[in-house]
């Protein structure tokens, strides 16, 4: 089945320690997206790509950094992670255009110790 | 660790009951919705979508209604069973206004047995 995949399922690591997300698809989309989503809360969009033209929304730290080397893959990139960062993250894709749902995966949730 | 989320609106209702659940939207212009059900651990998945020219839309038990005037959604799921017990998000999309969907704030289904 075509689908967005996240890996790891859990990631754990130290405060200020460098961590790396991935998610990847097999659904041909051209735009992928990135969301935080804390305990309770709404997802909170992060960025997108479409293509490889990356678009960063305007309260996303610069602590958070997105690579996309290919169609299929995206990264997620935490510099510094602070306790603060501690959420599940949440990989979407779509087609660009009018009217496309996003499919999400099924998340990285990050604990920070 | 993780910030304490927001407390999400609750609906319990009895296994067999309808559901309904509200969403008010925040931009006049958007013009694209979608419904989606979180599952816990689990990224949200697409229920149903309405575009603005319409007024109501039906899929398999589901139902989804769209009052422009008052920027209201609603969600209406009939003979509810327990495998309906999710968090629900309304998300909403202004067309060629770029990718961006913006989350409801949630609400969670308990279905009673």
């Amino acid at each position: 089945d075509a689908m967005v995949i996240q890996n790891p399922r859990y990631q754990v690591t130290q405060f200020g320690k460098p961590v790396t997300l991935s998610c990847s698809q097999t659904l041909n989309h051209n735009v992928m997206y990135w969301y935080q989503q804390k305990s309770s809360q709404a997802p909170k969009l992060l960025f997108h790509y479409y293509d490889k033209d990356f678009n960063n929304e305007a309260d996303t730290p610069d602590n958070f950094q997105s690579r996309r080397p290919n169609t299929s893959f995206c990264f997620l990139d935490i510099r510094s992670p602070g306790l603060g960062d501690a959420a599940m993250y949440l990989c979407a894709t779509s087609f660009r255009g009018s009217n496309q749902p996003q499919h999400f995966g099924d998340g990285t949730r990050l604990s920070i110790l | 660790g993780e910030s304490v989320g927001l407390h999400l609106p609750t609906l319990s209702v009895q296994e067999g009951d309808n559901s309904i659940i509200n969403c008010a939207y925040s931009n006049s212009a958007s013009d694209y919705f979608i419904w989606y059900k979180q599952e816990s651990g689990k990224g949200p998945q697409f229920i149903i979508d309405i575009r603005s020219n319409m007024d109501k839309r039906q899929g398999q038990r589901v139902t989804v209604l769209l009052n422009k005037t008052v920027k209201h959604l609603s969600l209406q799921i009939a003979a509810t069973q327990p495998g309906d017990s999710a968090v629900y998000f309304c998300a909403e999309n202004i067309a060629n206004y770029g990718q961006n969907f913006v989350f409801g704030p949630g609400t969670r289904l308990s279905v009673l047995p």
